[in-house]
């Protein structure tokens, strides 16, 4: 079984810092997701990726599949932006049985 | 608009009652999925179904069921055996949910948080 960890846990950081946060996990996969969970709890996936690089607006996410490991960033942090950013992967051969969660890494952003 | 819905937000039971929980798309995906999330830890997953009248336990399945009677729509059961039911529980939808990631990316609903008194 695939193990995900995310670090940091915690993060806070003042308005217009680059954040990154980092995700790991044990075993191949074939595509990870970086989802973001707003306080009332409802999740949107901002990245589904296998390879390289996306990028939407102010955030990046990478991945390297040799390492087995990915980082979300986000550049010009704003307060909005303020939520639970969780990782998660689909491992190879994992069919369709859905997904293996991180903790989750809980971003604060300060105005 | 297309989407999950999810009813209701917030939900109170009383300690040996069963309840359902209701998971709606209009996305005509086919394969859905249940998570439950408790604090400090990572979703984990409680049924999936890859097609209609057809569904697999997750890790979690003990003290759950869940049906698939209609592409759309796929109830959970909180029965009376989970020993520890109160917690927030996700439904998502994906396109497909056999292996092949261009149709594995996995859309949520807005979540049901059930307190058991």
């Amino acid at each position: 079984k695939n193990e995900v960890e995310q670090s940091p846990q915690n993060l806070t950081a003042q308005e217009g810092e680059f954040i990154t946060i980092n995700c790991s996990y044990s075993v191949g996969i074939s595509a990870l997701h970086w989802l973001q969970q707003h306080p009332g709890g409802g999740i949107v996936s901002l990245f589904m990726l296998s390879s390289g690089k996306k990028k939407h607006g102010r955030l990046i996410a990478t991945i390297n599949i040799q390492e087995k490991h990915s980082s979300l960033h986000i550049t010009a942090s704003h307060p909005r932006d303020s939520a639970v950013y969780i990782c998660a992967v689909r491992s190879l051969g994992g069919g369709a049985d859905g997904l293996t969660f991180g903790k989750g890494t809980h971003l604060i952003i300060q105005p | 608009d297309g989407g999950i819905t999810q009813s209701p937000k917030y939900l109170f039971r009383k300690e040996g009652q069963n309840v359902t929980l209701s998971c709606e798309q209009n996305l005509n995906h086919d394969a859905m999925y249940w998570y439950r999330q408790d604090p400090g830890q990572g979703l984990r997953l409680i049924y999936y179904s890859q097609i209609v009248n057809d569904f697999q336990k997750g890790d979690i399945a003990e003290g759950y069921s869940v049906s698939r009677e209609k592409k759309e729509s796929f109830p959970l059961t909180v029965t009376s055996a989970q020993k520890n039911p109160t917690a927030f529980y996700l439904c998502a939808s994906s396109i497909s949910g056999l292996a092949g990631q261009r149709f594995n990316e996995q859309f949520f609903g807005p979540g049901t948080r059930l307190t058991v008194l």
